[in-house]
């Protein structure tokens, strides 16, 4: 079975400030998908950010990048130019290529100080 | 283009006690997955439905159960409430049961159970 880990709990950056979010996984497929989730008080999950595992390229999405070492199964968020209303429970996530279901791992609770 | 809504925001029921929460699918989704999120945790999947039939369930006993009519609405049944069912019930809707694009969630239930 597939498992997500994020070893942190909570995190917090300075406003404008660059912050890194970790997370590993562990699995035996060689085709699947990763993503981060974000899940602010109004408790919908926003998907942030998307990588299809055959891709080598990590993927962008404006102030949001992720770092995916596919060899260390290992699958990072950089958020730069932190802003407030990046303040959320942030959470990786694990699919198998055409399996119904994600996994989730425990979640980041990331602080923004101004 | 509606998004994914989910009744009640909030209830409280009794151990024992059955539930049933409901989920109307986002326009054109033919797909609907339930989760179950627990306090300070990551979401744990709990079953999807595609075209009014089961298709997909986790790791959790036969007093969970669910619906889907249609219209491609939802409903999650939980019989015998139990104190640990007490967590934040998301649902997301899919245009296909494999489908990782436009992958919707709702913003959940909050259950307790006293």
């Amino acid at each position: 079975a597939q498992t997500v880990t994020q070893s942190q709990p909570e995190m917090s950056v300075q406003e404008a400030e660059t912050v890194t979010l970790s997370c590993t996984y562990d699995t035996s497929e060689s085709d699947y998908y990763l993503f981060w989730y974000k899940q602010p008080p109004s408790r919908q999950m926003i998907l942030v950010i998307r990588q299809e595992a055959y891709k080598q390229q990590n993927a962008t999405e404006n102030r949001f990048s992720v770092n995916f070492q596919k060899a260390a199964k290992s699958f990072s968020l950089k958020i730069s130019d932190s802003q407030l209303g990046d303040a959320a429970m942030y959470f990786c996530a694990y699919r198998s290529r055409g399996a119904q279901k994600l996994v989730f791992g425990q979640g980041t609770r990331l602080t923004i100080n101004p | 283009e509606t998004g994914v809504t989910q009744s009640p925001t909030h209830l409280i029921k009794t151990r024992g006690q059955q539930v049933t929460l409901r989920c109307s699918s986002q326009s054109g989704h033919n797909t609907v997955s339930w989760y179950q999120q627990a306090l300070g945790q990551g979401p744990q999947f709990i079953f999807q439905y595609y075209r009014e039939e089961e298709n997909g369930r986790g790791n959790f006993p036969p007093r969970f159960s669910g619906l889907q009519f249609p219209n491609y609405s939802s409903e999650l049944n939980v019989n015998a409430l139990e104190l640990d069912d007490s967590a934040l019930y998301l649902c997301a809707s899919s245009l296909a049961p494999g489908q990782i694009y436009g992958y919707t969630f709702g913003s959940g239930t909050r259950l307790t159970v006293v």
